[in-house]
């Protein structure tokens, strides 16, 4: 069981290119969650897709797009990476939005922009 | 202000100590907590939930304190194994969004 597969693991983007870090996971959730983690600032919410079909902006949006492609797959797109963009980005996904359940992790991506 | 907050830490004990985190949360209708640990920049895995009677697992007790909002975790007998950050988990805004503290970070030596 696969659970949350995330690629890729390790990216280096030059300033102003642009990728799209892929997110699928096999559980059925109807959740799904991009967190960015900096040193000492804990985990950060992106975005937020709590169905299929809906995508909400969370607490550090800027710079950033994401889609819901079906219920399995969540896609962040950095359309002009920028070096404050350096972190590490994990995908998450739970069962659903109606109340705080856990959640389940990605094994996270390590961006770097140049 | 975040909305969960934790002590950074480092906490340094020796192997068998007893060690407690505390994280406060600033959202009063939040239902759902949790505690998350993380190794090395590894992803965040479910330690424990945190339910309002308190719960145990082995080593590790959590609570809930909804009178002065926040939850701990005890953590009994430390082991080297235990080094690591631990990450809480309340939620944003009654919109149920987990939303995490910045980690603790433990360091049990010998």
């Amino acid at each position: 069981n696969a659970g949350v597969t995330q690629t890729p693991k390790f990216q280096v983007l030059k300033t102003g290119q642009s990728m799209t870090l892929q997110c699928a996971q096999d559980m059925n959730h109807n959740s799904m969650y991009w967190y960015r983690q900096d040193p000492g600032m804990g985990l950060r919410l992106i975005y937020y897709s709590a169905s299929e079909g809906t995508t909400d902006k969370g607490e550090v949006p800027n710079g950033y797009n994401v889609s819901r492609l079906n219920k399995r797959e969540f896609s962040l797109r950095l359309e002009s990476a920028a070096p404050s963009q350096t972190s590490v980005y994990f995908c998450a996904s739970s069962i659903h939005r109606e109340s705080n359940e856990k959640l389940f992790f990605g094994s996270g991506t390590q961006l770097s922009v140049l | 202000r975040k909305e969960v907050e934790q002590d950074p830490g480092p906490f340094n004990v020796p192997e068998g100590a007893t060690v407690a985190f505390n994280c406060t949360y600033s959202n009063s209708a939040s239902q759902s907590f949790f505690w998350y640990r993380q190794d090395c920049r590894k992803e965040p895995k479910l330690l424990m939930s945190v339910y309002s009677s308190g719960n145990e697992d082995g080593r590790f007790t959590a609570q809930l304190n909804r009178a002065s909002q926040y939850i701990s975790l005890l953590i009994r007998d430390s082991k080297l194994s235990d080094s690591a950050t631990y990450l809480c988990v309340g939620e944003s805004g009654g919109s149920y969004i987990p939303t995490f503290g910045r980690g603790t970070s433990l360091i049990v030596h010998p």
